[in-house]
């Protein structure tokens, strides 16, 4: 069965710093891979996806992900964090002939000054 | 194009009323689904159309719950006999055929069982 692991609750980084969100899939295959991005109160935007090729995928907002396959893992990074990038991050797999996207527990992002 | 529209916002009940939500995909997204969220966790699958046919259910989604979507376009999701456990985000999202298609979701039913 597919499932997403996001090992980190919330995390906290100053305005300005670098950033990594950690993300690990199961599944038997490649799968396609999603970043979404949630504020309070509000649905999911897509970050950026993964589907085949190129490992570093870019999304929108400056963020960046790549995948590993021997890690399977598909960690979401951005070189400079700014104060309105606080949310809550969800990294979601989807199989191969599937329909239907598995999303993890989610990592919320404090940003401090 | 609007995006994914979820009516109503919020919605307070008492426990054992009857609800319904409800969620207009985006025009040309022939597929919709239905996900729960509750507060710290992820989305959860409930339920996914393809056009009008209804083609899985998960467990999660007990006799009291029911979605429809008559026409292949809006979808309806009823809950019954409300229940506290109920209290949660409901998110609706639609995509379009093919492989690997991302969902594009609404801005989600937040509902309060009282």
């Amino acid at each position: 069965a597919q499932s997403v692991t996001q090992p980190d609750i919330h995390i906290t980084v100053s305005e300005g710093a670098s950033l990594e969100l950690r993300c690990n899939y199961s599944y038997g295959a490649t799968p396609y891979l999603f970043w979404y991005v949630q504020s309070p109160g509000q649905g999911l935007q897509l970050l950026l996806k993964y589907f085949s090729g190129d490992t570093l995928v870019q999304g929108i907002k400056g963020f960046e992900a790549e995948f590993k396959r021997s890690q399977s893992s598909f960690n979401l990074r951005k070189p400079s964090v700014h104060w309105s990038d606080a949310a809550e991050y969800f990294c979601a797999v989807k199989g191969t002939g599937g329909f239907k996207t598995i999303f993890g527990a989610g990592t919320r992002l404090f940003v401090k000054a | 194009d609007t995006g994914v529209s979820q009516d109503p916002r919020h919605k307070i009940t008492k426990r054992g009323q009857n609800v319904t939500f409800r969620c207009d995909p985006i025009s040309e997204h022939n597929r919709l689904y239905w996900y729960r969220q509750t507060l710290g966790q992820g989305p959860e699958f409930l339920t996914y159309f393809q056009n009008e046919a209804q083609l899985e259910k998960s467990r999660l989604l007990s006799d009291r719950f029911s979605a429809e979507r008559p026409k292949g376009s809006f979808s309806t999701l009823e809950i019954q006999r409300t229940e506290q456990g109920d209290s949660a985000m409901y998110l609706c999202a639609s995509s379009s055929d093919g492989e690997g298609t991302e969902a594009f979701f609404g801005q989600g039913t937040r509902l309060t069982v009282v």
